[in-house]
């Protein structure tokens, strides 16, 4: 039963611009959830997607934006990126929208932006 | 605005001792609770929770307690094991919506 798989793993990206992150949920879940995780901080919600539409969002600007497929993967995008976007960014999988607190996360994507 | 604290960046415990890691939360509407492990390289794991209508969860080795009035909750690994030593990220929210996480606590179990 495959898990939570991200890609790419690392990533290193020039000011100014744009990155798409992929994310796979694990088998039968429909909920995907992205956070971004600073160095020495927690992850910060940065919103959910649920039926291929953004469910909630966290304090985020709109350069981040996101889409979920029919087969409830999901991609996250980042536009005119910033050096302080540099993070590991994380994925996570739930079944419905209701289930979210057992989340299962992927490894994460290393972005470094110079 | 951090709504869910881990004052202790680290702890460090003996093997076969009690590990207690602490978090502190602001917002009263919280009403489920988490904590996860994260090893390096790994995405967090769910570990155990605890929902506002309890005080105490247990499973196996690891019990949360949660004390509403002083918005407070921990978790107890008893005894340590070398194999727990990673980062624990507190969680918490309300119905459900966006969870907050805490900076996290990194335990070091030495054998």
């Amino acid at each position: 039963d495959a898990g939570v798989t991200q890609s790419p793993t690392h990533l290193i990206k020039t000011r100014g611009q744009q990155v798409t992150l992929r994310c796979s949920p694990k088998s039968g879940h429909d909920t995907v959830s992205w956070y971004q995780q600073a160095l020495g901080q927690g992850p910060q919600f940065i919103f959910q997607y649920y039926e291929e539409e953004e469910r909630q969002r966290g304090n985020f600007p709109d350069r981040f934006s996101g889409h979920q497929f029919p087969n409830y993967s999901s991609e996250l995008n980042v536009n005119a990126l910033l050096l302080g976007d540099s993070a590991l960014y994380l994925c996570a999988s739930s079944l419905g929208a209701s289930g979210t607190y057992e989340q299962y996360f992927g490894p994460g994507t290393r972005l470094t932006v110079t | 605005d951090q709504q869910v604290k881990q004052n202790s960046p680290s702890l460090s415990v003996q093997e076969g001792r009690i590990s207690i890691l602490n978090c502190d939360y602001t917002n009263s509407m919280f009403d489920y609770f988490l904590w996860y492990k994260k090893y390096p390289a790994e995405g967090p794991t769910f570990l155990i929770s605890i929902s506002s209508i309890k005080d105490k969860n247990e499973d196996g080795r690891f019990t949360v307690f949660l004390n509403k009035s002083a918005k407070h909750l921990s978790l107890h690994i008893v005894p340590s094991q070398p194999g727990d030593s990673a980062v624990y990220f507190c969680a918490a929210s309300a119905n459900f919506n966006k969870f907050y996480f805490g900076s996290g606590t990194k335990l070091n179990v030495k054998p």
